[in-house]
C-alpha cells in the first residue's frame, strides 16, 4: 500500500507552533483531497484540488492552509491550532474528481495532537 | 446542509452470522453510494458501491441494497469472518458539487 503516502505519521504540536503535513501520490492521479477524521464523527472533507487548482474549501478555518505545487504533492500547513483540531488527517487521491467514476485512494493518515 | 446518518455505531455479531449496516441520506438527488472499510490502524478502502439505477449489488459475501423512495441504503455481510472486523463508512454523492457526504461509521466486531 504505497500508492498514497503521508508524513509524518504522528505529530504533536503546541498551539503556537507551525507545522506542515505532506501527502504524495504515486498513482498518476489528478485530484487530491484533505479529510479530517475525528472519533465517531463523519469524515469531513476539507479541501479538494483538481489539476493543482483548489476546487473546494469547505469552510475550513484559516489556520489550515493547503498547498498543491503539482498533481503528485499536497501539503497542509498548520498554525495556531486549537486542541479541538486534534484528529487523524487523511489525504486521498483519485484519477478525476467525480466519485462515480474515480475511486478515492486514501493515505495512512497523520495523527495530530494539539496540546 | 445535506447529511448521511449511519446506524448502528457499533455492531457485534457472532462469527458466521450476518451483519447489516444502514444509512439514510437527505439529498434526494444523490445517485451514487460507496462503502468504505477501515481496518484498525489502516486507511479506508472502497469495498463496494451502488448507483441509483439499481436496487441491489453483490460481490461475494457483501451486498448493498438501495431504496431511493425511502432514501436509505444498507450494507449486508454474510458468513462473517474475523477479517471483517473494521469500521465501515457509507457515503452519498451530493449532486450539486459531486462531493461525498459521509456517515459517522459503524464499528463491526466479529466474535469468535
Amino acid at each position: 500500500e504505497t500508492g498514497v503516502t503521508q508524513t509524518p505519521r504522528h505529530l504533536v504540536m503546541g498551539m503556537t507552533n507551525k507545522k506542515s503535513l505532506k501527502c504524495e501520490q504515486h498513482l498518476g492521479h489528478n485530484a487530491m483531497y484533505w479529510y479530517k477524521q475525528s472519533a465517531k464523527k463523519p469524515l469531513e472533507l476539507m479541501f479538494v484540488y483538481n489539476f493543482k487548482e483548489q476546487t473546494e474549501n469547505n469552510s475550513v478555518p484559516s489556520r489550515f492552509s493547503p498547498e498543491c505545487p503539482n498533481s503528485s504533492h499536497l501539503f497542509l500547513h498548520l498554525h495556531t491550532l486549537q486542541p479541538e483540531d486534534s484528529a487523524l488527517y487523511l489525504c486521498a487521491s483519485s484519477q478525476g474528481a467525480d466519485p462515480r467514476t474515480d475511486t478515492q485512494y486514501f493515505g495512512p493518515g497523520t495523527r495530530l495532537t494539539v496540546l | 446542509g445535506e447529511n448521511v446518518e449511519q446506524h448502528p455505531s457499533t455492531l457485534s455479531v457472532q462469527e458466521g452470522d450476518s451483519a447489516v449496516i444502514k444509512c439514510t441520506y437527505s439529498d434526494s438527488a444523490s445517485n451514487y453510494f460507496p462503502w468504505y472499510k477501515q481496518e484498525l490502524g489502516k486507511r479506508p478502502q472502497l469495498i463496494i458501491d451502488i448507483r441509483s439505477n439499481v436496487g441491489e449489488k453483490k460481490d461475494q459475501r457483501i451486498a448493498v441494497t438501495l431504496n431511493k423512495t425511502a432514501k436509505h441504503f444498507s450494507l449486508h455481510i454474510t458468513e462473517t469472518q474475523p477479517e471483517d472486523s473494521a469500521v465501515y463508512f457509507c457515503a452519498a454523492l451530493m449532486d450539486s458539487n459531486y462531493q461525498l457526504i459521509w456517515g459517522a461509521g459503524t464499528k463491526l466486531i466479529i466474535k469468535p
